[in-house]
């Protein structure tokens, strides 16, 4: 499986935009870029996913560079609610590659 | 979307027990998944759940273990068997559901085994 590289934790202030790097360097051509995250207790839900071109959706935005080889996932106005672990995965699509394997994720703190 | 829920939520356990966990959806999903989360560390997979065949394991985990079952395309069930302190963990549930490829999950079974 292709791997991703995150920061372990990153701090954001309330109301104000976050930008949560990912590395994947080694992604192939088929990989889709998800994004999930997980609030405290609770499952991981997912937040938007990308294969070449940016992406929007009203949770947040995802950019990701021409080589495809990193990405940012775009919180344009944190809230305390937005207090979580975020995981970037590469997917495949369809068979075997078609499932979610988790690192260890960027913990986001969120100042009031 | 789907909704996913999972019986018990949390459970306490004797060690050499086993415990059987229910996974059922509101929608039908394409594919399903059990996976793991020891306390303060990601998730890890255990399975695939095929309906009305085998289970496909990762590497680590084994029939005898975590033997699974999925009857149907809204319903599974993982059953942690000998359980000991180890095993104490979240347990989730997890369904591909809709044309987006979205994956959505259950909220855990907190296991504790004594």
């Amino acid at each position: 499986d292709a791997k991703t590289t995150q920061p372990n934790s990153m701090e954001s202030n309330e109301e104000e935009p976050v930008h949560l790097p990912c590395n994947h360097s080694t992604i192939s051509g088929t990989d889709y870029i998800h994004w999930y995250r997980q609030l405290p207790s609770q499952g991981p839900e997912y937040v938007i996913h990308g294969l070449t071109s940016n992406v929007n959706n009203r949770m947040a935005s995802l950019a990701i560079a021409e080589d495809r080889k990193s990405s940012t996932l775009i919180l344009h106005r944190a809230t305390l609610r937005d207090a979580a672990v975020y995981y970037c995965i590469l997917r495949g699509y369809g068979g075997a590659t078609n499932k979610l394997i988790f690192g260890t994720g960027t913990l986001l703190a969120v100042q009031p | 979307s789907a909704v996913i829920s999972q019986k018990p939520s949390r459970d306490i356990c004797q060690r050499g027990t086993s415990l059987t966990i229910q996974c059922q959806v509101d929608s039908q999903v394409t594919m399903m998944f059990w996976y793991r989360q020891q306390p303060g560390q990601s998730l890890t997979l255990i399975a695939t759940a095929n309906q009305g065949s085998e289970a496909t394991y990762e590497s680590g985990f084994v029939i005898d273990k975590f033997p699974i079952s999925r009857p149907n395309l809204t319903f599974s069930t993982l059953t942690v068997s000998n359980m000991s302190p180890e095993d104490s963990s979240i347990y989730l549930c997890s369904g591909i559901a809709g044309g987006k490829n979205i994956q959505y999950f259950g909220a855990g079974t907190r296991l504790s085994v004594l």
